[in-house]
């Protein structure tokens, strides 16, 4: 069965910071890796989709890596501003079966401090 | 603008009482699914419909039924609600393909009481 694990599980930065969120699962056989956010009342807006053949993909001041033979991911986020602070939920969709569902880690809570 | 609704968005009824949370998407999206997201728990999947008429259980289908009539609106109906349902509902829809992006909704909060 697949687990994702997101480490930390909080954390709290001061504006400007450049800073890693860590995202590991437990069975290689993915599909692809999805990174969203979550503000509360506004639901999950995904962020970065990474295919399994690929190493990462960039989006303004994010991006994310994907290395799947050793089950982890990291999204990084350079220059942080408190408009970042968010949970941030990693999430894979394996690559059998005729279901497209995200298994989801409990996410990371992150706080940008001006 | 290209999204996925639900209604209502927050809502408290009490154990027995049947209802309907609605999901509707505007994307011509085949598949969809609803998932429900609790602390400790992260989200889990109820229920998927990859398209018209072809739905399936998720991971968590106890309690829940739901319909595919049309293409863009994938309803979850609670027929009994009871307490260990109060949760928040999020509902997700995408193009076939698991290399498709999933776009979700702003999730509905639900307390039974």
């Amino acid at each position: 069965k697949q687990e994702v694990t997101q480490i930390p599980a909080a954390l709290s930065v001061p504006e400007g910071e450049n800073l890693v969120l860590n995202c590991s699962f437990t069975d290689s056989a993915i599909y692809n890796l999805q990174w969203f956010r979550q503000d509360p009342g506004k639901g999950l807006t995904s962020l970065l989709l990474i295919q399994s053949s690929q190493r990462e993909q960039t989006s303004g001041r994010l991006n994310a890596s994907l290395d799947k033979s050793s089950g982890r991911s990291t999204l990084y986020i350079a220059a942080s501003q408190p408009g970042d602070s968010a949970t941030y939920l990693c999430a894979v969709i394996p690559s059998g079966g005729s279901n497209y569902k995200l298994t989801f880690g409990k996410g990371t809570l992150l706080t940008v401090n001006p | 603008e290209a999204q996925v609704t639900q209604n209502p968005r927050y809502l408290i009824t009490v154990t027995g009482k049947k209802l309907t949370v609605t999901c509707s998407q505007n994307m011509n999206h085949e598949y969809m699914s609803w998932y429900r997201q609790d602390p400790g728990l992260g989200l889990r999947q109820i229920y998927y419909s990859m398209n018209v008429e072809v739905t399936d259980k998720g991971d968590v289908p106890e309690g829940y039924k739901v319909s595919r009539k049309e293409k863009r609106n994938f309803p979850l109906i609670l027929e009994s609600p009871s307490p260990n349902q109060t949760s928040l509902y999020f509902c997700a829809s995408s193009l076939l393909g698991r290399q498709e992006t999933q776009y979700f909704g702003p999730g509905t909060r639900l307390l039974v009481l």
